[in-house]
């Protein structure tokens, strides 16, 4: 049973197109997150969420939108795709600080 | 702020020799410590973290990584590479920003090791 799970793993798409990624955890932990993932590898945090509200937002442009319906799920809605969205997206979740964070198989999204 | 820096973003061992991978950190506060494994395609796996305590800790797949205050250091070490070790390997750090932080980590740039026959 995957701890956190997220769908797509895939996505191609075209520019100016808008596209969800979902997220789901079942560990029963407060805080979720999304990361990034450029073509160099280098990963960077974008949001965190605890207890459904936002508490961190690292200057991501607002054609990005998360949004948690709930503690247990995390989505990630992008508008006007641009080629430079082109990376992978993991989502994660954690007990809070100092607490491992698991993360999700990624969403590998190629724009075109 | 914190940061991480892993020194060499390649590095390559024959099969059963000694695995090194350097990271230092840079914190004002106390550091909370990771290793992640991402093998090709996948996700972060966490290999190891520290947060107090010992200083030295054990991790999955017989790695292990020494937390050096004095060096800002967390180098991850293994005694005897196996080919199942090829993947990279990312260092992290989070810290306590008074309560803002929320466990996030800062990641390293990566290290990915090659593992020959």
């Amino acid at each position: 049973d995957t701890a956190v799970s997220q769908t797509p793993k895939y996505l191609v798409t075209q520019m100016g197109n808008d596209k969800s990624i979902k997220c789901e955890q079942n560990l029963g932990h407060d805080t979720m997150y999304w990361y990034k993932q450029d073509s160099k590898k280098f990963l960077k945090i974008m949001f965190s969420y605890n207890n459904k509200e936002l508490i961190i937002n690292e200057t991501v442009p607002n054609r990005f939108s998360p949004k948690s319906p709930d503690k247990a799920h995390l989505n990630l809605h992008i508008n006007s795709l641009e080629l430079g969205d082109s990376a992978v997206y993991f989502c994660a979740s954690s007990s809070g600080l100092g607490n491992t964070i698991y993360f999700g198989e990624g969403s590998w999204l190629t724009v075109v | 702020a914190q940061s991480v820096t892993q020194l060499g973003s390649h590095v390559s061992v024959s099969e059963g020799a000694l695995v090194l991978l350097r990271c230092n950190y840079s914190s004002s506060v106390p550091p909370y410590l990771f290793w992640y494994v991402q093998y090709p395609n996948q996700g972060l796996q966490l290999l190891l973290k520290y947060t107090t305590g010992a200083t030295l800790v054990k991790g999955i797949n017989g790695f292990e990584a020494e937390f050096k205050k004095s060096e800002t250091s967390f180098h991850l070490t293994k005694p005897s590479a196996h080919m199942s070790d090829a993947a990279e390997y990312f260092c992290a750090v989070s810290v306590d920003a008074g309560g803002t932080s929320y466990g996030k980590l800062t990641f390293g740039q990566g290290t990915i090791l090659t593992v020959h026959p």
